[in-house]
């Protein structure tokens, strides 16, 4: 079954210090993954994509097949970080399904 | 553009009582999908329409869940009757098609629901 997995519900760091946010997925075809990501009192939006291969306010994350995981990072984390983030996985070629992890909440400690 | 719309933003309501959640898609998109947030579950798929039609509603809880798209610009999610674990919040989301779909879905702000 195509599941995307999320173990961190909270995650806390301090301000300067190396962020990483967990996904992991199950899926038998080719993987397509993003990260959505809602501020406080903002609407979730995208914040990347897989296929694009780029870094979004400074965040990166990068696609391992073997072990199936998506996870997103960022060298230096910035209290503007801190917000609700969400993996998600494209289930069905050619249509638009995205299932969704079950989020973690960042909170970066000044 | 407003972006997608929803409403209500906020709905308390008691036990057996129905509820109907309203949206109203970003014009020109023709996917719109409904989903729910709760702490323990996440971002939860419910039904998604794509052109007005009903895709996929494997999501949808259970027969108490319904939804509609009578037009291009319109739907609804209705619970009938409700109950306290129907509390959440629900999001309305908009895309349109594309051979190049990046992935992209614009939420609205949500409809807090709260069954007491």
């Amino acid at each position: 079954a195509q599941r995307v997995t999320q173990p961190e519900k909270l995650l806390s760091v301090f301000k300067g210090a190396p962020v990483e946010l967990k996904c992991n997925y199950s899926y038998s075809g080719s993987p397509e993954l993003f990260w959505y990501v809602q501020y406080s009192r903002q609407r979730l939006q995208l914040l990347l994509r897989h296929i694009s291969r780029e870094s979004i306010k400074g965040f990166t994350a990068d696609l391992n097949k073997g072990e199936t995981s998506f996870h997103l990072k960022k060298p230096f984390a910035q209290e503007e970080d801190s917000a609700m983030y969400y993996c998600a996985l494209r289930i069905s070629q050619g249509a638009q399904k995205l299932v969704f992890g079950q989020g973690t909440r960042l909170t970066i400690n000044p | 553009d407003a972006g997608v719309i929803q409403s209500p933003r906020h709905e308390v309501t008691e036990m057996g009582q129905e509820v109907t959640l309203r949206c109203k898609p970003i014009s020109g998109h023709d996917y719109l999908f409904w989903y729910r947030q709760t702490m323990m579950r996440g971002l939860e798929l419910l039904i998604y329409f794509n052109n007005n039609v009903p895709i996929d509603d494997s999501g949808m809880p259970e027969d108490r869940f319904s939804a509609k798209m009578p037009n291009a610009s319109f739907s609804t999610l209705k619970i009938q009757p409700s109950e306290p674990r129907d509390s959440a919040v629900y999001f309305c989301a908009s895309s349109n098609s594309g051979s190049n779909w990046a992935g992209e879905l614009f939420f609205g702000e949500g409809s807090r629901l709260t069954v007491l």
